[in-house]
């Protein structure tokens, strides 16, 4: 069966200190992987797409990586908006365009 | 900058009930998708929608439900008779592309059953 799993369920950093969040996947056939930040009540908003092993993105203070079996999600010297739950979801071969989320990563950044 | 708009923001409703829900999505986006979100669940995959034809659809989406594109700005999701497990955020997302996991979603459709 298909799966995502994100840890860890949820994240408290002081403001500047940096960490990583991790997507690891099993599916049958990987077409891309995708990073969303969701604040609460609001809709999915996109953050990356990654297709390969080894490919990287970034934007701002987020970086986000990809090998055979995870993704991470870095993130350098966060502030306070940076506090959102981050969603991996994936996209298989063979299964048209329906994105299977992971449970997301709920991140808090104090000042 | 364009955006996905849902309406109603909220609504609650009695089991055994109709409920459409309503978006517009994003005005030269060719494709059309509706997810759910159960309460501390994770983002589930109802139905996606391309050339007035639904292109895949999830477990989750049976009889019960519907979509439509009625107008050229409209995109609909039709719930027959509701069911307490029903309850959930509806997120209808669009896309430029096909097979992208670039998706633009909206705020979301709370829908509450009792």
């Amino acid at each position: 069966e298909d799966q995502v799993t994100q840890s860890p369920e949820a994240l408290r950093l002081q403001e500047g200190e940096s960490s990583s969040l991790n997507c690891s996947y099993t599916v049958s056939g990987l077409r891309g992987l995708f990073w969303y930040r969701q604040d609460p009540g609001k809709g999915p908003e996109f953050l990356f797409t990654l297709y390969s092993a080894g490919e990287e993105k970034e934007k701002e203070r987020l970086k986000a990586t990809l090998t055979k079996k995870e993704s991470f999600l870095h993130i350098t010297a966060p502030k306070p908006e940076d506090s959102a739950t981050y969603l991996c979801a994936v996209q298989i071969y063979n299964q048209g365009g329906k994105l299977i989320f992971g449970q997301g990563t709920e991140l808090s950044v104090k000042p | 900058e364009p955006e996905v708009t849902q309406t109603p923001s909220h609504q609650v409703t009695q089991m055994g009930q109709e409920v459409i829900l309503r978006c517009v999505p994003i005005s030269n986006h060719l494709y059309f998708y509706w997810y759910r979100q159960i309460l501390g669940q994770k983002v589930e995959f109802l139905v996606s929608f391309y050339n007035n034809e639904i292109s895949e659809k999830s477990e989750i989406f049976d009889d019960q439900f519907s979509v439509e594109r009625p107008d050229g700005s409209n995109f609909t999701l039709k719930i027959r008779s509701t069911k307490l497990e029903d309850s959930a955020m509806y997120f209808c997302a669009s896309s430029e592309l096909t097979l992208t996991g670039e998706l633009f979603f909206g705020e979301g459709s709370r829908l509450t059953v009792l």
